[in-house]
């Protein structure tokens, strides 16, 4: 199977500080990650599309600005939270597109901001 | 974006007896993707359907991709324990890098 995995798996941070946290493609190359984000008892909310070696693309109402997403390879995305405050709190989760048509999941990773 | 409504939005069941749950669109999909998620861990793909009509089973797991387009259906035999989570149904009119989810139908099942 695919196995997208995620770290870390959770992180505490104090307002003001950034987190960066990873999402690799272990036994497949991703040309396309994908960021969400999911509040308690909901479903998940695409942030932004990765594509390796170029430009994320946002959805609408997400702050560039301040989730940060670099996809520098073809197994490796990171979104960097910036000046996190307690409202970013949330789970993050990560996907990766594996031929022929199918998205497979990190783990998540759930920030907590102090 | 697209809209995904998922029924029932939560079941309470007995173990050992049957699932059925729905995802419907207003649209017209050509994939439909089954999630199960678990509290604390990220979705966990079931089953891929990719042509219409299409019936696919995965274990005691058999989803269908409806004739419409705009509907796709999950069933869970002989539930047990370990079936307990949230269901996501999926959609995509372009390829899997343009995923819809529904609302998600959150199962307990009673030992």
């Amino acid at each position: 199977g695919a196995v997208v995995s995620q770290h870390p798996s959770w992180v505490i941070c104090k307002s003001g500080t950034s987190v960066k946290i990873e999402c690799r493609s272990l036994d497949f190359q991703a040309t396309t990650m994908f960021w969400y984000r999911q509040f308690p008892k909901q479903s998940l909310m695409l942030m932004a599309t990765s594509n390796e070696g170029s430009k994320a693309t946002y959805e609408q109402g997400v702050e560039k600005d301040k989730f940060l997403i670099n996809h520098a390879s073809l197994t490796l995305s990171t979104l960097t939270v910036t000046s996190a405050h307690p409202e970013d709190s949330s789970f993050y989760i990560c996907s990766a597109t594996r031929a022929p048509d199918t998205q497979y999941f990190g783990p998540g990773t759930r920030l907590t901001v102090l | 974006g697209q809209q995904l409504n998922q029924s029932p939005q939560s079941m309470f069941i007995q173990e050992g007896e049957d699932v059925s749950m729905n995802c419907t669109s207003s649209s017209i999909f050509n994939t439909w993707l089954w999630y199960k998620q678990d509290p604390g861990e990220g979705p966990v793909l079931l089953i891929a359907l990719y042509k219409a009509g299409e019936l696919t089973s995965n274990g005691r797991l058999t989803a269908q991709f409806g004739i419409t387009r705009k509907d796709s259906f999950l069933n869970i035999s002989a539930s047990i324990p370990s079936d307990v989570g949230i269901y996501f149904c999926a959609g995509s009119q372009t390829g899997a890098n343009n995923l819809f989810f529904g609302t998600g139908t959150r199962l307990t099942v009673i030992p």
